[in-house]
C-alpha cells in the first residue's frame, strides 16, 4: 500500500523567503512520486516528478525536490517565494511498475500563503 | 496538443437527484481517471480505465456511482441518486500508458482537466 503525508496544511512566508513544504512517503514498491499545483479553481498541474534517475529534481517555476530513501522523505522548496506561487500543493506517489503503477495517492494539500 | 476537457464546469443538484459528467482526454491516451476532491483533502481515484476496460474500480461507490468509457475515448461519470456527501470537484485525467511499457522512464504523466464541481443540496 502507498500512502503520503504532508506536514501542516497550510504554509505562509514572505515573498522573497524560502519555500519549504514537507512530504514523506510510504511504498512498499520502488516510488514515482510527484509534486502537482493547483491554483483555485483549476485543475492539478505537475511540478515536477522523481522517477529513479536523479535524487534532485527541478522542475517549473523554479521549484526543486530531493528524493531521500533513507528519511522516505520529497520535500518541495523554492529560494524566493514569488505572490504568484500562492496556490495548493500536492505530493503524490505512484508505484514504478505492477498493479500500483499509474494510480497517484494524494496527500492532503499544503496551502501556501505568499505575504508582500 | 488540447487539454483533458470537462464538462459542467459546475453543478447544483438537490439529494437523490441525478448527475453526469463528461470527460475527453488528450488524444492518444490510453488510460483515463476519474478522481473525487473533496473540499480540505486530496484527490481520492474513483476508476481507472485503460483504454475502454476498467483496470481498477475499488473505490467508485457501485451503489450509486457509474462509470463507462465507450470506444476508448472520452468517458462519463454518473451518480444517481446523490447524497449531501457527494458534494466535491471531480477531476478526470488522462495518460500515455498504464503499464510500464511506455519505455521512458516516467513515462506516465497524468494531465488532469480543470474539474467539474458538485454541489449536492
Amino acid at each position: 500500500a502507498q500512502s503520503v503525508t504532508q506536514l501542516g496544511s497550510h504554509v505562509s512566508v514572505s515573498e522573497g523567503a524560502l519555500v519549504l513544504l514537507r512530504c514523506n512517503y510510504s511504498s512498499s514498491v520502488p516510488p514515482y512520486l510527484f509534486w502537482y499545483v493547483q491554483y483555485p479553481n483549476q485543475g492539478l498541474q505537475l511540478l515536477l516528478k522523481y522517477t529513479s534517475a536523479a535524487t534532485l529534481v527541478k522542475g517549473i517555476n523554479g521549484f526543486e525536490a530531493e528524493f531521500k530513501k533513507s528519511e522516505t522523505s520529497f520535500h518541495l522548496t523554492k529560494p524566493s517565494a514569488h505572490m504568484s506561487d500562492a496556490a495548493e500543493y500536492f505530493c503524490a506517489v505512484a508505484g514504478a511498475g505492477g498493479t500500483s503503477y499509474g494510480k497517484l495517492t494524494f496527500g492532503q494539500g499544503t496551502i501556501l500563503t505568499v505575504h508582500p | 496538443e488540447a487539454g483533458v476537457a470537462q464538462s459542467p464546469r459546475y453543478k447544483i443538484i438537490e439529494k437523490r437527484q441525478s448527475v453526469a459528467f463528461w470527460c475527453n482526454p488528450i488524444s492518444g491516451h490510453a488510460t483515463l481517471y476519474w478522481y473525487q476532491q473533496i473540499l480540505g483533502q486530496g484527490p481520492k481515484l474513483l476508476i481507472q480505465f485503460q483504454n475502454n476496460g476498467v483496470v481498477d474500480d475499488s473505490q467508485l461507490p457501485k451503489d450509486r456511482f457509474s462509470a463507462e468509457r465507450l470506444k476508448g475515448v472520452d468517458s462519463t461519470l454518473k451518480i444517481q441518486p446523490a447524497k449531501l456527501e457527494d458534494s466535491a470537484v471531480y477531476l478526470c485525467a488522462s495518460s500515455l500508458d498504464s503499464d510500464g511499457s511506455g519505455g521512458a522512464a516516467g513515462a506516465n504523466v497524468l494531465t488532469f482537466g480543470a474539474g467539474s464541481r458538485l454541489t449536492v443540496l
